[in-house]
């Protein structure tokens, strides 16, 4: 399968706390995408950081890449019970746009 | 594990013509389905969230008429692409939401010429 492994599978932590998601893949990519899903909904874009990056910020998201290591982090930084949902890790192959996803990170947020 | 298998991943179709395709998951029941478009070099815009035997609900600025979604089970979901115009090709992907969360499609790619 060419879909990611992202680590861990599920995470609860307090509010005000930070939150770090680990997604690796396989294939050598265009770019990588950070998404997150609240339960019932669709998924929201949240950063995308190129292959030729190393990191990138948005507000309280951080977001790590090592290519070399086929790994990628995601930070949440100061989190919010707002924050819960589950989320996803997605690269585009440098073949094309084909999409493949991360298996996702269930984050919980305790007020 | 969770497997969408989503059919086919590749099509080309001449302009004004129809195309159909299928997203089912392989080995749970899925009670919402979602289906999302990608624009060249962009993200994925969600489209439409369907639930099994109810009507799907369209994102705003999409065409229910044109993206036609039937989830008519709770292991096939499908979209149908109506009268298609060359700017209908695109990437399409399907994702399934079911006891273990969610899983995507791996895709399809749609040529209208």
């Amino acid at each position: 399968s060419q879909q990611g492994e992202e680590d861990p599978q599920a995470l609860s932590i307090q509010e005000g706390e930070n939150a770090t998601m680990n997604c690796s893949y396989k294939t050598s990519i265009n770019n990588l995408q950070w998404y997150r899903q609240n339960s019932g909904r669709g998924l929201v874009h949240l950063i995308l950081i190129r292959s030729n990056e190393r990191e990138k910020h948005s507000g309280r998201l951080r977001v790590t890449l090592d290519t070399s290591k086929k790994s990628s982090s995601l930070l949440i930084t100061a989190s919010r019970a707002a924050d819960t949902a589950s989320y996803f890790c997605a690269t585009v192959s440098n073949t094309g746009n084909q999409f493949y996803f991360g298996t996702g990170t269930s984050l919980t947020v305790i007020p | 594990g969770a497997v969408v298998s989503q059919h086919p991943s590749r099509v080309i179709c001449k302009s004004g013509t129809s195309v159909k395709i299928e997203c089912r998951s392989l080995d749970f029941q899925a009670t919402t389905m979602f289906w999302y478009r990608q624009f060249p070099k962009k993200s994925l815009m969600l489209m439409a969230t369907s639930n099994e035997g109810s009507k799907a609900t369209y994102e705003q600025g999409v065409e229910k008429d044109k993206f036609l979604i039937n989830h008519a089970s709770l292991t096939l979901s499908t979209l149908t692409v109506t009268s298609a115009h060359p700017e209908d090709s695109s990437f399409y992907i399907c994702s399934a939401e079911g006891a273990l969360g969610y899983t995507f499609g791996s895709g399809t790619r749609l040529t209208v010429v």
